[in-house]
């Protein structure tokens, strides 16, 4: 298996543009989780899937996120309109038992 | 709920050193799981280690080890023989067990290590 799988890795855009990340999660694994980094706030946990059914999304910033898995191989996480302070690192995860792993990341950056 | 705890915001550690960085949890589960990422600066998560909460015996994984003591909920990751490229941060984690079918992962806030020549 290649891994969790993000793109894309960079994301340069202006703000109130639409825009999307997307994740393909390890075979198998049943739990997928989209977590944003920053300097400020560390890692924080914006929403997660179990059998591609969203669970928990109480730490999705405002209205303008979203996220969606419509099958088990993917997920997008959709921001729009973008702003500045949503330039970030975004994770997405897939745990299957004992294994969670975080795919590299997209680096977006909103100006 | 659950909570990590990660006391130590940066650590410094002589090469070929061993380092402990602490992780102290908290849940009201009795069977849970425990992890290890490391964060280099190139900003990729990489899993190190994974402890079971009924696992008999401390992880190990190369260099890496985990001293977990249950009754005291701690898990704290031992580095053995420290080198250069262990210079990153490191997150402590947990994920409770499947419960309502879903689980949900827990981070520390980390730890900054730094290997010193």
């Amino acid at each position: 298996d290649a891994g969790v799988i993000q793109s894309p890795r960079h994301e340069v855009t202006e703000m109130g543009q639409e825009v999307t990340l997307r994740c393909k999660p390890i075979s198998g694994h049943n739990s997928l989780f989209w977590y944003r980094q920053t300097m400020m706030r560390g890692l924080e946990l914006l929403i997660y899937f179990n059998n591609n059914v969203p669970i928990d999304d109480s730490g999705m910033p405002e209205d303008r996120f979203s996220a969606k898995m419509p099958n088990a191989s993917f997920s997008t996480l959709k921001i729009q309109p973008s702003e500045p302070r949503d330039s970030a690192v975004y994770f997405c995860a897939s745990l299957g038992g004992t294994e969670a792993f975080f795919g590299q990341g997209t680096r977006l950056t909103v100006v | 709920a659950q909570k990590i705890t990660q006391t130590q915001p940066g650590m410094f550690v002589q090469e070929k050193e061993a380092v402990t960085l602490d992780c102290t949890y908290d849940t009201s589960d009795p069977s849970y799981g425990l992890f290890w990422y490391k964060q280099p600066s190139s900003g990729e998560m990489i899993f190190l280690i994974y402890q079971g909460s009924y696992d008999q015996q401390n992880a190990t994984e190369g260099r890496y080890s985990l001293n977990f003591q249950k009754a005291r909920k701690s898990a704290n990751l031992v580095i053995s023989a420290s080198q250069l490229g262990d210079s990153a941060m490191y997150f402590c984690a947990m994920i409770p067990p499947l419960s309502g079918g879903y689980q949900k992962v827990t981070f520390g806030i980390g730890t900054k290590l730094q290997v010193i020549p």
